[in-house]
């Protein structure tokens, strides 16, 4: 029972376009969504997050929107740059930090030159 | 700082043999986390611990494994004895109170 999905394993996108990458959840009591990028060898690193009293959170080439009745997330990355190729994981949690954190099971982006 | 460093990065081993995974937190941070990569189910929390207490290991997928947090800079996992399905990536990641985790590099098992 996957309560963070990621529906598209991978998506492969121009430099330079925008990448919209998306996530669903389940769970009612998600309030706080996180998006974590994670390169080969490396462990997952922060990107972005957005609490549920929000509904847009903006940092440079990266902004999350939050739909909470539709219970769906995405993130933008605009510009993209081809440093931007990695995994991306949507997680989410029912408070505000790390305790109980759910991973969505990833979305791999491809920039192409 | 130094990040949260886990110990090794890969590791084979033979069925049937215990195996023991480390994990050095950021000074500071006082919760920390199991999590376990593969391909079929993504990234699985394990256990995680609050000021060196287990809160939740309901991850924790079957007896063999246990994790200890015997201080607030040290945490291991350990398989015993581990089986093929095992072999997975291993995160560990720590976090403050309400803030993002931070995670390690990870440990590569291979369970022959």
């Amino acid at each position: 029972d996957q309560q963070v999905k990621q529906n598209s394993p991978s998506l492969s996108v121009q430099e330079g376009r925008i990448s919209i990458l998306n996530c669903d959840y389940t769970n009612s009591m998600f309030d706080y969504f996180l998006w974590y990028k994670k390169y080969p060898a490396e462990g997952p690193t922060f990107l972005i997050s957005i609490s549920s009293i929000k509904d847009k959170n903006e940092d440079g080439r990266f902004t999350v929107f939050l739909n909470k009745s539709a219970k769906h997330l995405s993130l933008h990355i605009v510009p993209s740059q081809p440093g931007d190729s990695a995994v991306y994981f949507c997680a989410a949690s029912p408070g505000g930090g790390a305790d109980g954190l759910t991973f969505g099971k990833g979305t791999h982006l491809i920039i192409q030159p | 700082d130094a990040g949260v460093i886990q110990s090794p990065r890969h590791e084979v081993t033979e069925m049937g043999q215990e195996v023991t995974l480390r994990c050095k937190p950021i000074s500071g941070h006082n919760s920390l986390f199991w999590y376990r990569q593969t391909m079929m189910r993504g990234l699985e929390l394990l256990i995680y611990f609050n000021n060196n207490v287990p809160i939740d290991d309901s991850g924790m997928p079957e007896d063999r494994f246990s994790a200890k947090m015997p201080n607030a800079s040290f945490s291991t996992l350990k398989i015993q004895p581990s089986e093929p399905r095992d072999s997975a990536v291993y995160f560990c990641a720590s976090s403050r109170t309400n803030t993002e985790a931070f995670f390690g590099q990870g440990t590569r098992l291979t369970v022959v």
